[in-house]
């Protein structure tokens, strides 16, 4: 099945630094995803990104669908503390297909 | 207000018990999924629908059971079959190839 591999699992810095993660794909997707979820809440949607090449921002949170449609990335600008959670990314591979296939997730920790 | 809604927020159930997981949405969306989130991982899909009377098993739907006998709902019954039923389940719903917007989530536990 389509796998989703994103990185890193696990991040930890200082408020006001800059974060950047991403996922990959073994297969190409038509739809990326970035959520964030809250310890004990249900992920929320950041950002969507529906075209290769797209880069997409909200506030400080810049995401991009990568050319080869395999893979993107979310930047994260002057972190603060409320930043902290799990990202995930998601895919879709499009048609008639509804499945979506999430990461692991990013755990970020930012120390005030 | 539009959205979707899962109940309850906490479950606790007996070894050898069903029990089933309701979720609601109003966002007239034709996809709903069920996904399961055990501590410090990913999420893993065990079943979803792309329309009424209609659903497909994901990666790990074992154990589980669903119906969509409407649009609006998609339960999950999570059956005596379920070996390690203890964890945090997603629910989301999806318009036709755009975002997917989740509930609060439920979290069982197999006392």
């Amino acid at each position: 099945g389509q796998q989703l591999n994103q990185s890193p699992q696990s991040m930890f810095i200082q408020e006001g630094e800059d974060v950047s993660m991403n996922c990959t794909s073994s297969s190409i997707f038509n739809t990326w995803l970035w959520y964030k979820q809250d310890p004990g809440e249900g992920p929320v949607l950041l950002i969507a990104l529906y075209k290769a090449g797209e880069l997409t921002s909200n506030g400080r949170l810049t995401a991009q669908f990568g050319i080869t449609r395999k893979d993107s990335f979310l930047n994260i600008s002057a972190s603060i503390p409320s930043d902290v959670g799990i990202y995930f990314c998601a895919g879709q591979s499009g048609g008639s297909n509804y499945k979506l296939t999430f990461g692991k997730g990013t755990l970020l920790t930012v120390n005030p | 207000d539009g959205g979707i809604t899962q109940s309850p927020k906490y479950l606790f159930r007996k070894e050898g018990q069903n029990v089933t997981l309701s979720c609601e949405q109003n966002l007239n969306h034709d996809a709903m999924y069920w996904y399961r989130q055990d501590p410090g991982q990913g999420l893993r899909l065990i079943y979803y629908s792309q329309i009424v009377n209609d659903f497909q098993k994901g990666d790990i739907a074992e154990g589980y059971s669903v119906s969509r006998e409407k649009k609006e709902s998609f339960p999950l019954t999570v059956t005596s079959a379920q070996k390690n039923p203890t964890a945090f389940y997603l629910c989301a719903s999806r318009a036709t190839g755009d975002k997917a917007f989740f509930g609060q989530g439920t979290r069982l536990t197999v006392v």
